[in-house]
């Protein structure tokens, strides 16, 4: 694909309930970094993936939060029991190497929790 | 803590001024910066990147960096209305991640 996907593009859920996101990132590209934006603040990190190295999961908020990235490729972030302080655009970025390298960003997810 | 500081803004220019937009970064061993530029509703897409001291110009667009004084700025040259967004500062070395700043506002009038 020419660019990073995200799906859903939005998402309305239940506080309490399980969700998934889903990345897929720019073909080749072995590093991908999952955001959180809340409405009208800056990007918050979460979770970094680079090729088959241990994921950097030290921005995640809680033990609520998981990601996983199958094949190297596509990348899946779930938050169980969800909140309503989960309520947020959730975007996926991805480089071709390392965070010095330029981070292309995909739509986003934009969650809410009622 | 890693930290990039911007003002928030909003910054308001007249249409074809130049408009400024600054931002510091706490840690010296970061070796890359980016600016993005966000629309309301729309995920962050790349302005401009910077690795060395000094200024970089691409159209408009010049990113100055001084790294002695941990200092990033963008100048926009002949502002337009479309240039009104959100402009992210972003610090970056090795293999962490990039650390953004929270975005200042900038507003072309008319």
């Amino acid at each position: 694909g020419a660019g990073v996907s995200q799906s859903p593009s939005n998402k309305v859920t239940e506080k309490g309930k399980d969700v998934e996101l889903r990345c897929d990132p720019i073909s080749g590209h072995t590093a991908l970094y999952w955001y959180r934006q809340s409405l009208g603040q800056g990007l918050e990190f979460l979770i970094y993936f680079q090729g088959n190295s241990a994921p950097d999961k030290s921005g995640l908020p809680s033990d609520r939060f998981s990601a996983e990235r199958t094949g190297g490729s596509v990348s899946t972030l779930t938050i169980q029991r969800t909140q309503q302080e989960d309520s947020a655009v959730y975007l996926c970025a991805s480089s071709s190497r390392q965070a010095s390298d330029t981070q292309y960003f995909g739509p986003g997810t934009r969650l809410t929790v009622l | 803590q890693k930290e990039v500081e911007q003002n928030s803004g909003p910054l308001s220019v007249p249409e074809g001024a130049i408009a400024s937009l600054n931002c510091t970064y706490s840690d010296r061993g970061s070796q890359s910066f980016f600016w993005y530029r966000q629309y309301s509703g729309k995920s962050p897409e790349l302005i401009m990147f910077i690795y060395s001291n000094g200024d970089k110009e691409d159209g408009r667009f010049t990113a100055q960096l001084n790294k002695a004084s941990q200092y990033v700025s963008l100048l926009i040259r002949d502002s337009q209305p479309s240039d009104s967004a959100t402009y992210l500062c972003a610090s970056g070395g090795g293999y962490n991640k990039l650390i953004f700043g929270a975005g200042t506002r900038l507003a072309v009038h008319p």
